[in-house]
Parts: C-alpha cells; sequence; structure tokens
C-alpha cells in the first residue's frame, strides 16, 4: 500500500468552500474507492470507480463529487453541500473485478480534514 | 440491505489469552471476507482474508472462519501481544465489487 498516496495529510476548510482531496496510486490498479470514517466508527463507502471514467455512488454519496479521468488518480471533491464534512477520508485502490470475485482493497495514508 | 454487523465494539484481553470477534453480513452472494487491522491515526492494514470456497484460514496466530449457511465469519487471534492492540475491522463483498465494512472492534490486550 507504499503506492498509494492521499495529499495534503491535514486540511482545513472554512464553511462554504469547496475542497479537493487528492489520491493517487503506481499499483496499476483498476479500481480506486473513497471512505468516510468518522471518529469511532466504521468505513462508509463514498464513491467508487472500477474503470477509468466511470463511478458509481456509495452509501454516502451526497455533498461529495469525483472524477476518474486517468487510471491513476480518482479526486474527491468535498462540496459545501455537505453538511458535516469534518472527518477522515481514505482512498483505496484493488484491482478490480476478476470473474465477478472482488479483490484486496489497499488503502492510502489518508486525509484528516477539519471545517472551521 | 447491504450491512455488516461487527462484534464486540470492545474487547479486553490479558496478553496471552486469545481474542474473537464475530462479523455478520446480509447478502449470500457475497464471496470476499477481508480483515483490517486499524492503529490510531493510521491507514487499515489487511491482516487476513478469507473466500468463500474456504471454510478456514490461517496464518500464523491469526486464523478467520466463515460460516456460508449461517452468513458469519469470525478473526481468532491467539497468543495476544501488546502489539496486537488496535481497531480491527471486517468487511464483506458486495456487488459491484465493493466493499461493506463492520462497525469495528477495538482491542486492548494488557500485559
Amino acid at each position: 500500500d507504499g503506492g498509494i498516496t492521499q495529499s495534503p495529510k491535514y486540511l482545513f476548510r472554512k464553511e462554504g468552500q469547496n475542497v479537493t482531496l487528492s489520491c493517487e496510486q503506481n499499483l496499476n490498479h483498476d479500481a480506486m474507492y473513497w471512505y468516510r470514517q468518522d471518529p469511532g466508527q466504521g468505513l462508509r463507502l463514498i464513491y467508487y470507480s472500477q474503470i477509468v471514467n466511470d463511478f458509481q455512488k456509495g452509501d454516502i454519496a451526497e455533498g461529495y463529487s469525483v472524477s476518474r479521468e486517468k487510471k491513476e488518480s480518482f479526486p474527491l471533491t468535498v462540496t459545501s453541500a455537505q453538511k458535516n464534512p469534518t472527518a477522515f477520508y481514505l482512498c483505496a485502490s484493488s484491482r478490480g473485478l476478476a470473474g465477478g470475485v472482488a479483490d484486496t482493497q489497499y488503502f492510502g495514508p489518508g486525509t484528516r480534514l477539519t471545517v472551521l | 440491505g447491504e450491512n455488516v454487523e461487527q462484534h464486540p465494539s470492545t474487547l479486553s484481553v490479558q496478553e496471552g489469552d486469545s481474542a474473537v470477534i464475530k462479523c455478520t453480513y446480509s447478502d449470500s452472494a457475497s464471496n470476499y471476507f477481508p480483515w483490517y487491522k486499524q492503529e490510531l491515526g493510521k491507514r487499515p492494514q489487511l491482516i487476513i482474508d478469507i473466500r468463500s470456497n474456504v471454510g478456514e484460514k490461517k496464518d500464523q496466530r491469526i486464523a478467520v472462519t466463515l460460516n456460508k449457511t449461517a452468513k458469519h465469519f469470525s478473526l481468532h487471534i491467539t497468543e495476544t501481544q501488546p502489539e496486537d492492540s488496535a481497531v480491527y475491522f471486517c468487511a464483506a463483498s458486495y456487488p459491484g465489487g465493493k466493499l461493506i465494512f463492520g462497525q469495528g472492534t477495538e482491542l486492548s490486550v494488557k500485559p
């Protein structure tokens, strides 16, 4: 999982501003994912992409947007419509589906977003 | 719906004892079940996984068992050590290649 990077590590944003979190991987993985983690809670899926130029909503997509223009990159934008954006955001990648079977996901180091 | 229940939420054991964490899932089509360990402020790290064609898998002190009929799977850690202290997450695969995670178990191993 050293091949997945996220930047920045810490991010502060004023209420009402959009902000974009970066996620890059050099593992040649087809699939990429974004999760949100709140204190003492599990990982909740925001968006995922199995292939370039295609992505699907996860369980908590409202107030977020993504793009997948390149295989290596899957940026997440937290919009002003997201009512409680302060959280730890984790990006992951995997080889994707092979014969209908999911593969191991490897995580980046995360970005901690705080809304002031 | 797509759901993974994980129990217990906290677990405290003495060093050298065993620890068991249990998860249940809702979709009989789920076929991949990883377990992750997350230390404070760090990324989740895969520690072991199992696929639906296998009932049990071991890796040194760690083992995972799967009961497809009952739709539950468990993590077993033997001879626990203080460095095993962390939050552990189970997950189950759902259609489209996504994983749904349990709420996590905070394991504390007391020396």
